[in-house]
């Protein structure tokens, strides 16, 4: 993998909930990887930032988990509500000294 | 504390002119990263400047140019605008600029080319 995928693309759940997506990222060369919750009409806000392979971040519902050998960090929101609903955006930093965003995930949590 | 702030919040342009963005980090910030976002894909970095010094560059034609100033305000600037150019700008600022710090992220400039 060259680039930052996110999946799925979008996502519609019912309140109660709990759902997980996922980033793929270059194995090689990692540095950090971050997450953001990108409410519409609002600025993008992080979430958390992992740099350890197997690293575990937790954030009231939300939590992240990381693998840096195969390229990979979940996110899980556990009882979803409907202010959960925005786009969440991975980045990866590598030692190159860039930030790769993925496409995002839309979720939608409906009452 | 404010937070990032960006102007203008819109603005619409022709082909071949030229725009200036402008964005204030948040008090005690010295990094200002500057990103595109198409719609329907993540942001792509263009630039980072700590301490008025560029730190990185991502992949974007020369036409693009920014610069921080002493109060650690920064500008992009982009010459020969083209229609692949519209966009929203976002800027986001940290402390020192280390990549495994929090970025926080201004509203965005939404930039129309016509």
């Amino acid at each position: 993998i060259l680039n930052v995928e996110q999946s799925p693309q979008s996502l519609h759940v019912q309140e109660g909930d709990s759902t997980n997506f996922t980033c793929s990222f270059p194995s090689s060369n990692f540095y950090a990887l971050h997450w953001y919750r990108w409410e519409t009409a609002k600025s993008p806000e992080a979430l958390f930032v992992m740099t350890l392979n197997g690293d575990e971040k937790k954030k009231g519902r939300i939590s992240a988990t990381l693998n840096t050998k195969e390229g990979y960090s979940y996110l899980y929101i556990k009882g979803s509500q409907p202010e959960d609903s925005a786009t969440y955006l991975c980045a990866f930093s590598s030692n190159n000294n860039d930030m790769r965003f993925g496409a995002g995930t839309r979720l939608t949590v409906k009452p | 504390d404010a937070g990032v702030t960006q102007s203008p919040t819109h603005l619409i342009k022709t082909r071949g002119q030229h725009v200036t963005l402008r964005c204030s980090p948040i008090s005690g910030h010295k990094s200002v990263s500057w990103y595109q976002q198409v719609l329907g894909q993540g942001p792509q970095f263009i630039f980072q400047y700590y301490e008025k010094e560029e730190r990185g560059r991502g992949n974007f034609p020369d036409r693009f140019s920014a610069r921080q100033f002493p109060n650690y305000s920064s500008e992009l600037n982009v010459n020969a605008l083209l229609l692949g150019d519209s966009a929203l700008y976002l800027c986001a600022s940290s402390r020192r600029g280390d990549r495994v710090e929090e970025q926080y992220f201004g509203p965005g400039t939404r930039l129309t080319v016509t």
